[in-house]
């Protein structure tokens, strides 16, 4: 199957602080990743879109200045909050696409970091 | 990328098929159904998508309609750790649209 690992899982750190957060496919290639966000009893919300070798797409709304995407290369995307405040606290997850043969493609999740800001 | 329609939550018997529901009237015809859940504090995993065929793997089967405006996803003996919610998702495919979009989901509520 497809796995996409996060690291860290979790991560508990002091507010103004900046924390950077890693997404791999193991064991496939992916020319596009994406970050969402999820607070507590809410759906997943897409916070931007990431392409290797360029800039990210942010959903509206999204600070790009504070969540900043770097992917450099098909397998690595990172993360990073900057000066994270309290609200930032929430669980994150990337995703990653890949062909599945039949005309489209399948995005595959990794298990989420879950980042608290005190 | 068209909107769907879920009940909030629903239950089944442990042994007995789960039969989720998803209204996606608006779909267009480049448009794929797929369907993930998440289970408590996990990343969400995906478990099958069609276009207008019915799809059937090892975990699930998908039922789409002739008019593509609802589907049915089966879990066919459902298990206490089938417990998740479970997002039916429209989107077509390719390009800068190939995102998902995430709407509240059925939580399926497994009963021993």
């Amino acid at each position: 199957g497809a796995v996409v690992s996060q690291h860290p899982s979790w991560v508990i750190c002091k507010s103004g602080t900046s924390v950077k957060i890693e997404c791999r496919s193991l064991d496939f290639q992916a020319t596009t990743m994406f970050w969402y966000r999820q607070f507590p009893k809410q759906s997943l919300m897409l916070m931007a879109t990431s392409n290797e070798g360029s800039k990210a797409t942010y959903e509206q709304g999204v600070e790009k200045d504070k969540f900043l995407i770097n992917h450099a290369s098909l397998t690595l995307s990172t993360l990073t909050v900057t000066s994270a405040h309290p609200e930032d606290s929430s669980f994150y997850i990337c995703s990653a696409t890949r062909a599945s043969g039949r005309g489209t493609d399948t995005q595959y999740f990794g298990p989420g970091t879950r980042l608290t800001v005190l | 990328d068209a909107k769907t329609t879920q009940p909030t939550s629903m239950d089944c018997a442990e042994g007995r098929a789960a039969n989720l529901p998803c209204n996606h009237s608006t779909i267009s015809g480049n448009e794929y159904v797929y369907w993930y859940r998440q289970i408590h504090s996990q990343g969400p995993q995906y478990i099958i998508h069609g276009l207008k065929n019915n799809e059937t793997n090892e975990m699930a089967s998908l039922i789409i309609t002739e008019d593509r405006k609802s589907s049915t996803l089966i879990l066919p003996h459902a298990t206490l750790r089938d417990t998740a919610v479970y997002y039916c998702i429209v989107r077509s495919y390719g390009g800068a649209t190939n995102k998902l979009i995430f709407g509240t989901g059925t939580l399926l509520a497994v009963q021993p």
